[in-house]
């Protein structure tokens, strides 16, 4: 299994600022994902983020807005930038496990409200 | 974009009562999983069925996939107000590395 810590757990942010969400795993992992969620609703991937390359971006999304790091195999960031109020949204990291489940492990999310 | 399909999208049962929820995907798998979220937090992982399994079971948990009908269902049995939650399930395409969620389904157990 894998302990996913993901920081800030919330924030207020002002429309047009940036906000940077970390993911910290508590062992190495191959696939790190982000996922975003509107309340009550489902999870829509975002990215993939790859040690050591650019992110894979779903539809939608595109790196000037959702730039992604991820430096070594234990930790990954993803920045919101220029946020509006659609930015408003939980955002969540989550890790493959390393066993032959394929189970995702998941952070317990960043919920950001954008005034 | 979401892959999986779920319903109902709201249930609402007496404890000791089962809960049964449905999936319906679009293409191919490598294997489906089912996750649970309670109010606020991330989400836990609950069972995977593999593409060539038909049923799997794991405590009060069944599962069973009909990739025919490109369907599952999650059965929780006997059911305990701890088990108030939104339950969704995932799906591993064939030949990618991503897992897509479905919409769904918010369970409310009342003691």
């Amino acid at each position: 299994s894998a302990v996913i810590s993901q920081k800030p757990s919330r924030d207020i942010c002002q429309r047009g600022t940036s906000l940077t969400i970390q993911c910290q795993v508590d062992s190495q992992v191959t696939m790190m994902f982000w996922y975003r969620q509107q309340p009550g609703q489902s999870l829509t991937l975002i990215a993939t983020a790859n040690q050591g390359s650019e992110a894979t971006y779903e539809s939608g999304f595109v790196i000037d807005k959702f730039p992604i790091s991820r430096p070594n195999l234990t930790f990954s960031t993803l920045t919101v930038s220029n946020m509006s109020p659609e930015d408003s949204s939980i955002y969540l990291c989550s890790a493959q496990g390393t066993g032959p489940t394929g189970e995702l492990f998941f952070g317990e999310g960043s919920r950001l409200t954008v005034l | 974009s979401q892959q999986g399909e779920e319903d109902p999208q709201a249930l609402s049962i007496q404890e000791g009562e089962n809960a049964t929820m449905n999936c319906s995907y679009k293409t191919s798998i490598n294997n489906l999983q089912w996750y649970r979220q309670n109010s606020g937090r991330g989400l836990v992982h609950l069972i995977l069925i593999r593409s060539n399994e038909r049923e799997k079971h794991s405590g009060r948990l069944r599962v069973t996939l009909d990739t025919s009908k490109k369907s599952s269902s999650l059965l929780i049995t006997a059911s305990r107000a701890a088990d108030t939650a939104s339950y969704f399930c995932a799906t591993d395409l064939s030949g990618g590395f991503k897992t897509i969620f479905g919409a769904g389904t918010r369970l409310f157990v009342k003691a």
